[in-house]
């Protein structure tokens, strides 16, 4: 079965600091997705990775193929990143299957 | 660019009914997937439409069933509404669909099934 596992479900962390969010799948997949949702229910896509990494901002995101992990991290941290942060991979169906979510809270 | 939008953004109904949803995507847009969100199940595929035609479908009863127009417009209905499918409607557009293409999300429809 096609799974995707994010850790951790709940993170809180004061402001300033370096936040890191894991997503593991089970096979080959074609693309990674790192999304964001806002407690309005707003999803707004930040990252799509076939390989290596990315960087937007104070927000990175990498790939490993080979061992199906990504990781998102978010460099000095600010109350405005507080959302919850969803990983989803495609296979080759197409079709997006999503992790659990992240919600990550930071403190002023 | 104006943005992904869905109508209505909330919705109370109760058992039994139906309900359509409908969702515009980004101009130029021509594929639209639609995702059902709930807290005990997070996000899940429902389908998508590419051209008219629906190219995915997600594990969701035949209840559930959508369409998209020539203009990429696309909507959604539930018949026979139940308790569960209360959830967080969203759409999503990309350009053709392709799983290497970001995808664009509307801002959903909450709907609650009393």
């Amino acid at each position: 079965k096609n799974e995707v596992e994010q850790s951790p479900q709940n993170l809180t962390a004061q402001e300033g600091e370096f936040i890191t969010i894991n997503c593991s799948y089970s096979v080959g997949i074609s693309a990674l997705h790192w999304l964001q949702q806002h407690p309005g229910g707003g999803i707004v896509s930040l990252f799509m990775l076939s390989s290596g990494k990315k960087k937007h901002g104070r927000l990175i995101a990498t790939i490993n193929i080979q061992e199906k992990h990504s990781s998102l991290h978010i460099t000095a941290s600010h109350p405005r990143d507080s959302a919850v942060y969803i990983c989803a991979v495609s296979w080759f169906d197409e079709k997006l299957t999503f992790g659990t979510g992240t919600r990550l809270t930071i403190i002023p | 660019k104006a943005g992904v939008t869905q109508t209505p953004r909330y919705l109370i109904k109760t058992r039994g009914q139906q309900v359509t949803l409908s969702c515009s995507p980004i101009s130029g847009h021509r594929s639209v997937s639609w995702y059902q969100q709930t807290p005990g199940q997070g996000l899940q595929f429902l389908f998508e439409y590419f051209s008219e035609t629906q190219r995915n479908k997600g594990n969701f009863p035949g209840r559930f069933s959508g369409r998209q127009f020539s203009n990429s417009r696309s909507e959604m209905n539930v018949s026979t509404l139940e308790l569960g499918d209360s959830a967080l409607y969203l759409c999503a557009s990309t350009s053709s669909g392709a799983s290497q293409e970001t995808q664009y999300f509307g801002p959903g429809t909450r709907l609650l099934v009393l």
